[in-house]
């Protein structure tokens, strides 16, 4: 059971606006900033978006961040096949502690 | 272009203990901007943060696996370390190596990760 919750799957198909969100709490999202991870099929996770709504150099302007509270959302607009992958939340817990979300498996239809 | 590998056994006996290292290339473990941390990923599910160090020796850990976890560094050799005691199945996973840069507050770079799995 992960601290912060997302939904397992979602899906699109070409050149459509996906979003995904995660919760968490006070002690987390609604206090520290959010960040969030790609992983592709049989690699290492990568940084997609840091301090709620930055990108690392690199990183399309596709991929954007927010925070509101104690959730957060990571919308991903003109949908490409290689965005398929799974897609992770994270955030500084303040029972001093990082804490991901259980990751969303994002499928281009 | 800074790069981070994993090293290791791939196969411990449940009660022993999993001993990686992860040595950081490219760039300097002693730099006073980043920390340095474990991050691990059972097979099909989602990823848990284990635990992080500083140049300084200076480490937390993720408060669940605390009483089994130590992590060390060695700036001589630009190498992290990472022991985990007492395992059992539920240590089988893909262990990760990455970078925390404190001025994003976030693990910007990773190792390729390693497969260790707890097996008799």
């Amino acid at each position: 059971q992960s601290v912060l919750t997302q939904p397992p799957s979602a899906s699109g198909t070409p050149g459509q606006r996906v979003t995904i969100s995660c919760s968490g709490s006070s002690s987390n999202i609604g206090s520290n900033t959010v960040n969030w991870y790609q992983q592709l099929p049989g690699t290492a996770p990568k940084l997609l978006i840091y301090s709620n709504n930055q990108r690392p150099s690199g990183v399309p302007d596709r991929f954007s961040g927010s925070k509101s509270g104690t959730s957060a959302s990571l919308a991903i607009s003109g949908l490409q096949s290689e965005d398929e992958a799974d897609y992770y939340c994270a955030a500084w817990d303040d029972s001093l502690a990082w804490v991901f979300g259980g990751g969303t498996k994002l499928t281009v239809l | 272009q800074l790069q981070l590998q994993e090293s290791g056994p791939g196969l411990v006996k449940p009660s022993e203990t999993l001993s990686l290292t992860c040595t950081v290339s490219g760039g300097s473990i002693s730099s006073s901007s980043y920390y340095w941390g474990w991050i691990r990923q059972p097979p099909g599910k989602g990823l848990e943060w284990i635990g992080s160090i500083y140049y300084s020796g200076s480490t937390y850990y993720n408060p669940s696996l605390k009483s089994r976890v130590t992590i060390s560094v060695d700036t001589s050799k630009n190498q992290f370390s990472l022991k985990l005691s007492s395992v059992t199945a539920a240590d089988t996973a893909v262990y990760y190596c990455a970078r925390h840069a404190v001025v994003i507050n976030a693990f910007d770079y990773w190792g390729q990760g390693t497969l260790v799995t707890v097996s008799s």
